[in-house]
C-alpha cells in the first residue's frame, strides 16, 4: 500500500523567505505525485505534478517540486514567498494511472507567511 | 481546465436530519466521482468512490447505511449524511478523474455542522 508523509505539520516563515516544504512517500510500484494547495474553506488545486520527464516540475506561480526516486521524495519550494502563499498544502501520490485511480494524502503542511 | 461543482459549500442541519450533498462535473463525463471527508486540520481520507450506473465502493470502517451515494448520470453524483450527529460534522470534498488520466478535479468542498 501507497503511504505520504510530511514531515512538518506547521511551517512559519517571513515573507521574501524561502521555504521548502517536504513529502517523502512510500511504494511499490511506480507513481505519480502531486502536490495541492487548500485556502480555508476551500476544495483544493493542483498546483504541480509529476507523472513522468523532467524530475524536476514547476507552478506558475513559482513553486517548484522534484521528484527524488532514491529518497524517495517530492519536496516543494519556493525561492522567495508571498503573504498569500499561506495555506495549508498537500501532497499526494497515486500508483499507476486510469480513470479510476485513487489519491492517498499526506497530513499537510500549514504554510504562514508572516509580514 | 475541467470543472467540478459541489453544492452546497456550507450547510447547518439539526440533528437526526438528513442532508444531501451534490458534485457535478460540469465540462465532461465522469464515470467515476471520490469523496473525501477532512476533519479540522488533518487530510483528506478517502470515503468512497461512486460509478456511474452501478453500487458505489465504500472504504474500511465507513457506514454504507449512514452515507448513501447516488451516481445516476455522468455528470451527477450525491452524498446524503442519513440521521446526522454532531460527529458527522466535518469538510466533504468530492473529486473525478478528469480527461487527462493522472489528474483529479476537486469540488469546492461542503462544510457540515450538525447541531
Amino acid at each position: 500500500a501507497q503511504s505520504v508523509t510530511q514531515l512538518d505539520s506547521q511551517v512559519p516563515v517571513f515573507e521574501e523567505a524561502p521555504v521548502e516544504l517536504r513529502c517523502n512517500y512510500s511504494s511499490s510500484v511506480s507513481v505519480y505525485l502531486f502536490w495541492y494547495v487548500q485556502y480555508p474553506n476551500q476544495g483544493l488545486q493542483l498546483l504541480l505534478k509529476y507523472l513522468s520527464g523532467s524530475t524536476l516540475v514547476e507552478s506558475i506561480n513559482g513553486f517548484e517540486a522534484e521528484f527524488n526516486k532514491s529518497q524517495t521524495s517530492f519536496h516543494l519550494r519556493k525561492p522567495s514567498v508571498h503573504i498569500s502563499d499561506t495555506a495549508e498544502y498537500f501532497c499526494a501520490v497515486s500508483e499507476g494511472g486510469g480513470s479510476n485511480y485513487k489519491l492517498t494524502f499526506g497530513k499537510g503542511t500549514l504554510l504562514t507567511v508572516n509580514p | 481546465g475541467a470543472v467540478v461543482s459541489q453544492h452546497p459549500s456550507w450547510v447547518i442541519c439539526k440533528s437526526g436530519t438528513s442532508v444531501k450533498i451534490e458534485c457535478r462535473s460540469l465540462d465532461f463525463q465522469a464515470t467515476t466521482m471520490f469523496w473525501y471527508r477532512q476533519f479540522p486540520k488533518q487530510s483528506l481520507m478517502l470515503m468512497a468512490t461512486s460509478n456511474e450506473g452501478s453500487k458505489a465502493t465504500y472504504e474500511q470502517g465507513v457506514e454504507k447505511d449512514k452515507f448513501l451515494i447516488n451516481h445516476a448520470s455522468l455528470t451527477l453524483s450525491t452524498l446524503t449524511v442519513t440521521s446526522a450527529h454532531p460527529e458527522d460534522s466535518s469538510f466533504y470534498i468530492c473529486s473525478a478523474p478528469g480527461t487527462v488520466n493522472t489528474e483529479a478535479f476537486f469540488g469546492q468542498g461542503t462544510r457540515l455542522t450538525v447541531v
